[in-house]
């Protein structure tokens, strides 16, 4: 049973441009989050995606948004990178019922 | 959600327990204690949670006090793969729009050491 896949696992992007993670839950999941971690801190809410509509947000500007895909699957697009935008991005999918919240391992993005 | 204050850092001798303790004293009555870890260049991993009742997994223990107001998470015997930094979180059950959501703080480095 595959647990949360995120791709690509890495990813280097120029100030200004655009880009696109992917995530698919771990296998019976419906909700999935997505979290930026920069070095040495612990990871931030960004958005939470339920029956393909942004359900919670955390405090990220509008550069950053997201879809999810019938097939519970998830984006996260961020325009107009910053410096400041590099960091791990992790997914999370549960149940929208409960039960745990299961992580991928992220994509390192840098933006230089 | 509560907020939690937990030690930046610990070390632990492999084979020994190692107990992380983690402050929650404005904790609601609805408000659960859960414990994620997150090994280096790894995804945070859940370990265990609990309400008030000590709690007790394959991983690990989970004591929270009389009061609510802190927990200790204790690895029974710490092996060098769990080097890792430790997540202590509140949060509420139930809310079906948020519960992708959890506050994590800093954490606490643990190392372990031969």
């Amino acid at each position: 049973d595959a647990g949360v896949t995120q791709s690509p696992t890495h990813l280097i992007k120029t100030r200004g441009q655009q880009v696109t993670l992917r995530c698919s839950p771990k296998s019976g999941h419906d909700t999935v989050s997505w979290y930026q971690q920069a070095l040495g801190q612990g990871p931030q809410f960004i958005f939470q995606y339920y029956e393909e509509e942004e359900r919670q947000r955390g405090n990220f500007p509008d550069r950053f948004s997201g879809h999810q895909f019938p097939n519970y699957s998830s984006e996260l697009n961020v325009n107009a990178l910053l410096l400041g935008d590099s960091a791990l991005y992790l997914c999370a999918s549960s149940l929208v019922h409960g039960g745990t919240l299961h992580f991928g391992n992220g994509t390192r993005l840098t933006v230089t | 959600d509560a907020k939690t204050t937990q030690p930046t850092s610990m070390d632990c001798a492999e084979g020994r327990a190692a107990n992380l303790p983690c402050n929650h004293s404005t904790i609601s009555g609805n408000e659960y204690v859960y414990w994620y870890r997150q090994i280096h260049s790894q995804g945070p991993q859940y370990i265990i949670h609990g309400l008030k009742n000590n709690e007790t997994n394959e991983m690990a223990s989970l004591i929270i006090t009389e009061d609510r107001k802190s927990s200790t998470l204790i690895l029974p015997h710490a092996t060098l793969r769990d080097t890792a930094v430790y997540y202590c979180i509140v949060r509420v059950a139930g809310s079906t729009d948020s519960w992708g959501k959890l506050q994590f703080g800093a954490g606490t480095q643990v190392v372990v050491t031969p």
